[in-house]
């Protein structure tokens, strides 16, 4: 079966690192995804791993094991605004589907 | 970059009446249009697959007869609820694959929240 796993909310400190980890089982596996969205608003894409490794994004950096079926989402220097819900999301197969996490509610406190 | 523009952000309907959202790709082609619903604290969740030109594919548990999809060209995707109902209140979101930039071409609209009294 499919199953993605993340945990359900984190908090941070401004200015801080913080890392979201993102557990996968599906039967395929053709890259995944992180996205950002803010209470309300559509997912925003962040990220993108198909290999295994770090993808840095000036503060964002995607790491994974696809080996392990384990990625992780690293914040640095946390603002205020990245307060949101990280969601990871895996590509199975070539149908161009996403199957999605139930999202990470990141809370950054002053 | 690529822009879905998603049509309206928000209605609030009447029981048994039907709301229709659009989802336009505004600078590319959408081959692919994905529908997903996300209810309060929730993650998306995929309702419809729909291919320019063909019939939607309705994942397990998603009626086709209450939710509608028109996918009938590269830039335009209609989400029809029909008979709406308090229990579908939600937020709709589409997300389009662009062809032009294959794996890393999925652009979401804005969201609509439809409220049904």
């Amino acid at each position: 079966g499919q199953n993605i796993d993340q945990p359900t909310e984190m908090t941070a400190t401004e200015g801080a690192i913080v890392q979201i980890n993102c557990t996968y089982q599906t039967s395929g596996f053709n890259g995944l995804f992180w996205y950002q969205q803010h209470a309300g608003e559509a997912p925003t894409f962040l990220s993108y791993n198909v290999l295994d490794g770090l993808e840095e994004k000036g503060r964002f950096s995607s790491f994974l094991s696809r080996s392990k079926g384990y990625s992780y989402l690293l914040l640095k220097e946390l603002q205020m605004k990245d307060s949101a819900s990280y969601l990871c999301a895996v590509r199975e197969n070539s149908n161009y589907q996403l199957i999605w996490g139930a999202g990470t509610k990141l809370i950054i406190k002053p | 970059g690529a822009v879905v523009s998603q049509h309206p952000s928000w209605v609030i309907c009447k029981s048994g009446t039907s709301v229709k959202i659009e989802c336009r790709s505004l600078d590319f082609q959408a081959t692919t249009m994905f529908w997903y619903r996300q209810f309060p604290k929730q993650s998306l969740m995929l309702m419809a697959t729909s291919n320019e030109g063909s019939k939607a594919t309705y994942e397990q548990g998603v009626e086709k007869d209450k939710f509608l999809i028109n996918h009938a060209s590269l830039t335009l995707s209609t989400l029809t609820v029909t008979s709406a109902h308090p229990e579908d209140s939600s937020f709709y979101i589409c997300s389009a694959r662009d062809r032009r930039t294959g794996i890393y071409g999925y652009t979401f609209g804005s969201g609509t929240r439809l409220t049904v009294v």
